[in-house]
């Protein structure tokens, strides 16, 4: 079993919609949580950081860490085409280790 | 302000020749992780150093791979008589600091014939 369970898509939605995209994890060791857009042929691009449980918003993307039941959330208000990317879950455990834990994905356009 | 930059983009070599990769972290950083891609899989943690030390290299095959971070310089993976499952794309981040967000370059495509 992965440490981190991302469904891989393909995820294909309208422009304007609300996104939502997710990722299970099984070590309670986690603390941190991050998600990164990857598009093609480029490196991940850091969007959400957050510490433990609860929400976090920064413009049209909330990240929400259920500690509990260790499932975090990326929604995107208002999709547009250039939020075609690739989005990856990634998570860490506490002070002074610094490995990421990465999901596999999810392949995720937007249709005009 | 130049991101991480990792040169070269793409390298092809030749089954039992040596890959160098290196990586230039963010201007005031001082930590480089390099991970690897494989198609259809995520991100793999491969070493995690800091200025001439070398932190974490859990995720590092335990032959043929080795990395440093110089005092001056690049950072350098170096992979010696490379295979064809060496094939990957290899991303280097940085941060400022412990406890820091990681930050990735746009990596570098390793082809092996």
């Amino acid at each position: 079993q992965k440490e981190v369970e991302q469904d891989p898509g393909p995820l294909s939605v309208p422009e304007g919609a609300i996104v939502s995209l997710n990722c299970t994890y099984s070590n309670s060791a986690f603390q941190y949580f991050m998600w990164y857009r990857q598009y093609s042929r480029k490196g991940p691009e850091l969007l959400m950081y957050t510490y433990s449980s609860g929400n976090k918003e920064d413009g049209r993307f909330t990240a929400q860490v259920d500690k509990s039941s260790k499932y975090i959330s990326l929604f995107i208000r208002d999709s547009q085409p250039s939020d075609s990317a690739t989005y990856l879950c990634a998570m860490r455990r506490d002070f002074g280790n610094e490995k990421l834990t990465f999901g596999t994905g999810t392949r995720l356009t937007i249709i005009p | 302000n130049a991101g991480v930059m990792q040169n070269p983009r793409h390298l092809v070599r030749r089954r039992g020749q040596e890959a160098r990769l290196r990586c230039s972290p963010m201007k005031g950083h001082s930590h480089v992780y390099w991970y690897r891609q494989l198609p259809e899989e995520g991100l793999k943690f491969m070493v995690y150093l800091q200025k001439e030390n070398i932190i974490d290299e859990s995720g590092m095959p335990k032959e043929r791979f080795s990395a440093e971070f110089p005092k001056e310089g690049p950072s350098i993976l170096r992979i010696q008589q490379v295979v064809r499952g060496d094939s990957a794309a290899y991303f280097c981040a940085s941060s400022p600091g412990s406890n820091q967000p990681q930050h990735f370059g746009d990596g570098t495509r390793l082809s092996i014939l």
